[in-house]
């Protein structure tokens, strides 16, 4: 257990269709980032979030949304999908400079 | 973000060093050198970072040259368990601290 905690673990839905991923960050850590991994893109970041607030944006699509909670945890919303939105999508957060990034162990999103 | 330059892959024997290379001609002087691994379906993983001078931990040491421009990451006796795909990404804080993955180098460990 890397600290970080995502669910679902997995999620199968069809093309149209919204969903939420849910991201709760280790104990004390403020930042919350969120990450695509695609077979054919690799990782790409999205968003990030630091004490309830967005800090930067990546490749995120319009239809993506994100936020962060006062408890600190982060939902990263995907709505109208397409089947090119099936990924694996991880969050990571960090204490800070003197430390690294922990990341967790994914939602695999299956759009059929 | 500035960029690195990793080989796409490289082999090993169980239980034999492994160096993994990174350049990074174009480091600026506040930028951190992050290692992380990842293993099929999993997230990434943190190996190791450092600044400016050598770093040791119980996974690995990092070398950073002492222009900066490159650095390896030592495995000192690598088991299957080691095979994955590792990153070397530069961060700098106070800047835009996400990490930027590339394509990263295969390690693959043959018993």
């Amino acid at each position: 257990d890397s600290g970080v905690t995502q669910t679902p673990k997995h999620l199968i839905t069809a093309t149209g269709q919204r969903v939420t991923l849910r991201c709760s960050p280790r104990s004390g850590d403020l930042s919350v980032y969120w990450y695509q991994q695609s077979l054919d893109q690799g990782l790409q970041f999205l968003i990030q979030y630091y004490n309830g607030e967005e800090r930067a944006k990546g490749n995120i699509l319009e239809r993506f949304s994100a936020q962060q909670f006062p408890d600190l945890h982060s939902e990263l919303n995907l709505s109208s999908l397409e089947l090119g939105d099936s990924a694996l999508y991880f969050c990571a957060s960090t204490a800070g400079e003197r430390g690294g990034y922990t990341f967790g162990s994914g939602t695999r999103l299956t759009v059929v | 973000d500035a960029k690195t330059t990793q080989p796409n892959s490289m082999e090993s024997n169980e239980e034999e060093p492994v160096h993994l290379p990174c350049n990074h001609s174009t480091i600026s002087g506040t930028d951190y050198i992050h290692w992380y691994r990842q293993l099929p379906s999993q997230g990434p993983e943190y190996v190791i970072h450092g600044l400016t001078s050598n770093v040791n931990n119980r996974m690995a040491s990092l070398a950073i040259a002492e222009d900066r421009k490159s650095s390896t990451l030592i495995l000192h006796r690598a088991t299957l368990r080691d095979a994955a795909v590792y990153y070397c990404i530069l961060m700098r804080w106070g800047g835009s601290e996400k990490l930027v993955f590339g394509k990263g180098t295969k390690l693959t460990v043959n018993p």
